[in-house]
């Protein structure tokens, strides 16, 4: 079964900040996937990026970014320079290949502060 | 195209009384999910579908029972509500298929079982 982990319950941050939002998964699939989800105040779940486990490169997205290790089984996500809008749950979620089963972390709360 | 729609957005039960809830896609997605959200507690599976009449259970499974008679439709039932159901029960669908190997989310229900 996948297991996800985001250590970090809630992070607060002053704008222009710079955040790193950790996630630690577990499977024993050597086939799967990894997602972050941004959840704001309005409640709707928002896809922000999809990373198999044969893609090890990191992505950069303006100012997000990814850093994907599997020898140490995280998927960490980095805000640059934060924004207020940027202030959401997120969450990071793992399927193995059978994709029957979308596991999700606890999520991070972050807040940032103008 | 709508995505996925859940119905009803909001409800207020009262401990004991039976409803549905409904989840429909228009993107012909195989898998189909139910999650609940408490504060907390990120997302959990309580049930899915990989295909049209098939359903498995996922983590909390007990007091929901689900249906897939369509391919593009999935219910989600209580039979006897308890207080212990007031949460956010989102609904997913999936497809992958590809470049297009993803999760798309309905809105939410926000139940409240008193």
């Amino acid at each position: 079964a996948q297991k996800v982990t985001q250590a970090q319950t809630e992070i607060s941050v002053v704008e222009k900040e710079d955040v790193t939002l950790d996630c630690v998964y577990e499977t024993r699939d050597t086939t799967y996937y990894l997602f972050w989800y941004k959840q704001p105040p309005s409640g709707e779940l928002v896809f922000l990026i999809r990373r198999n486990s044969f893609d090890e490169q990191n992505e950069i997205s303006g100012r997000y970014s990814w850093n994907f290790q599997k020898s140490t089984s995280s998927f960490n996500f980095t805000i640059t320079a934060s924004q207020v809008v940027d202030s959401a749950v997120y969450f990071c979620a793992s399927v193995n290949g059978a994709g029957n089963m979308l596991t999700f972390g606890g999520g991070t709360r972050l807040m940032v502060k103008p | 195209n709508a995505g996925v729609t859940q119905t009803p957005k909001f409800r207020v039960l009262k401990t004991g009384q039976s409803m549905t809830l409904l989840c429909a896609q228009d993107m012909n997605h195989e898998y189909m999910y139910w999650y609940r959200q408490d504060p907390g507690m990120g997302l959990r599976l309580i049930h899915y579908s990989v295909g049209e009449g098939t359903t498995a259970k996922g983590e909390v499974p007990d007091g929901y029972n689900v249906s897939r008679l369509k391919k593009q439709n999935f219910l989600l039932g209580l039979e006897s509500a308890a207080p212990s159901q007031t949460s956010v029960y989102f609904c997913a669908s999936g497809t992958h298929r590809g470049r297009d190997y993803g999760y798309t989310f309905g809105s939410g229900t926000r139940l409240t079982v008193v």
